[in-house]
């Protein structure tokens, strides 16, 4: 019953470094989005995926790069990260991308300094 | 494009009364809305989803309401409980079909 899973949970990163947030969900969900959230903001769509092979951007999508090599996982890239880019990033999966509920991981807090 | 407002001010009550909180949006009308709920250091959970035909939904004691004249959806906790503090988001279709999310409203249930 995992549901949505995010790995790490926290990470400090310098300027400069890069790293991929790990999200895999096992409710056979064709959708998977990736969300950032900065204090007292909504959440902002970064990258999406309708499908196995399938990614398009979001509308925050610059210094974050995605692939989907399986239904299960879709891995988030910072190739060069930037203080901006210091949030709360939430992976979520849905069955469908209208009118159905989407489904969260409990995120990854990430400092760059 | 599309905007989403949700009173940014902590909404207070006393435990046994209802919370309402708002949900106001800008231009066209969604074809539906959901509501999250957000708690510290988790994720968003969906509770509650009511689509444009609809004026109003109900979930044991949570009830949501959608008017597109208003362009405002309402979302109410009767009875509420501690255990209901937490933040609340709105959320609905951007004309692309993707959602976009309100900045939440924290309610705080006091005992």
């Amino acid at each position: 019953n995992a549901g949505v899973t995010q790995t790490p949970k926290f990470r400090i990163l310098k300027i400069g470094q890069s790293m991929t947030l790990q999200c895999t969900q096992d409710m056979n969900h064709n959708y998977m989005y990736w969300y950032r959230q900065d204090p007292g903001m909504g959440l902002k769509l970064i990258y999406y995926s309708v499908g196995a092979g399938i990614t398009d951007k979001g509308e925050v999508p610059n210094g974050y790069n995605v692939s989907r090599s399986t239904t299960e996982d879709f891995p988030l890239r910072l190739e060069l990260a930037a203080p901006s880019q210091t949030s709360v990033y939430f992976c979520a999966s849905s069955s469908r991308t209208d009118n159905q509920p989407q489904h969260f991981g409990d995120g990854t807090r990430l400092s760059i300094l | 494009s599309q905007k989403i407002e949700q009173n940014s001010e902590a909404l207070n009550i006393q435990e046994g009364k209802t919370a309402t909180l708002t949900c106001n949006y800008t231009n066209y009308s969604p074809a539906y809305l959901q509501w999250y709920r957000q708690d510290p250091g988790r994720g968003p959970v969906f509770l509650l989803l009511i689509r444009e035909n609809e004026k109003e939904k109900r979930k044991e004691r949570l009830k949501v309401t959608f008017d597109t004249t208003l362009k405002q959806s309402l979302f109410h906790i009767t009875a509420s409980q501690p255990a209901d503090s937490a933040t609340y988001l709105c959320a609905l279709p951007n004309q692309g079909g993707k959602l976009i999310f309100g900045q939440g409203t924290e309610l705080s249930v006091k005992p």
